[in-house]
């Protein structure tokens, strides 16, 4: 297996922009999980679906950020519309039940 | 609520010797998983070690082992035989029922020639 798979690796935008992000999960597995990953804040967890499903997405910022996993190969971040204070890591990580989580290569965003 | 604490932003240890990464924890399920991964500067996201709570053996990989105290809710993480290899930041991990995985703030390790 490839592993999970994220895109864009980088992404540069400017303020007030549309920024998507995009996923690609371990096949077979049935938790998905967006963190977000900065200096001052470490690894957040924004949210985590299960078979496609939002369970918590208590950890989303604000409604300037949304998530969907319309099936089980590919789940979306989108962020709308973007500020400076965006700039982070983004990860998205899949896993079976209690296995470890495997994470993908991330997403550099940073807004200009 | 589920936390998770590493309170050693930063360790050093020269190479070939042995050092220690601790963690606590704190979880409310009586069933739960912990975890350390490695974060090179690659930033890839590296399973080191994992323990699962009901079992009292502590887990070992090779260089990596864990010190498990489930009463203390301690979780540290040592690396025998240091290699620059393992210059890192670790971040410890807890899951439970909930399925999410809380991730401590991370300790940065850095080995020395």
């Amino acid at each position: 297996d490839a592993g999970v798979i994220q895109s864009p690796r980088h992404e540069v935008t400017e303020m007030g922009q549309e920024v998507t992000l995009r996923c690609k999960p371990i096949s077979g597995h049935d938790y998905l999980f967006w963190y977000r990953q900065t200096m001052m804040r470490g690894l957040e967890l924004l949210i985590y679906f299960n078979n496609n499903v939002p369970i918590d997405d208590s950890g989303m910022p604000e409604d300037r950020f949304s998530a969907k996993m319309p099936n089980a190969s590919f789940s979306t971040l989108k962020i709308q519309p973007s500020e400076p204070r965006d700039s982070a890591v983004y990860f998205c990580a899949s896993s079976r039940l209690a296995t470890e989580a495997f994470f993908g290569q991330g997403t550099r965003l940073t807004v200009v | 609520a589920q936390t998770v604490t590493q309170s050693q932003p930063e360790m050093s240890v020269q190479e070939a010797e042995t050092v220690t990464l601790s963690c606590t924890y704190d979880t409310s399920e009586s069933d739960y998983y912990l975890f350390w991964y490695k974060q090179p500067p690659s930033r890839q996201m590296i399973l080191v070690i994992r323990q699962e709570a009901y079992k009292q053996q502590n887990a070992t990989e090779n260089r990596f082992s864990v010190n498990f105290q489930k009463a203390a809710k301690s979780f540290s993480l040592k690396i025998s035989d240091s290699q620059l290899g393992d210059a890192a930041m670790y971040f410890c991990a807890c899951h439970s029922g909930t399925y999410k995985y809380i991730f401590g703030t991370g300790t940065r390790l850095k080995v020395l020639a």
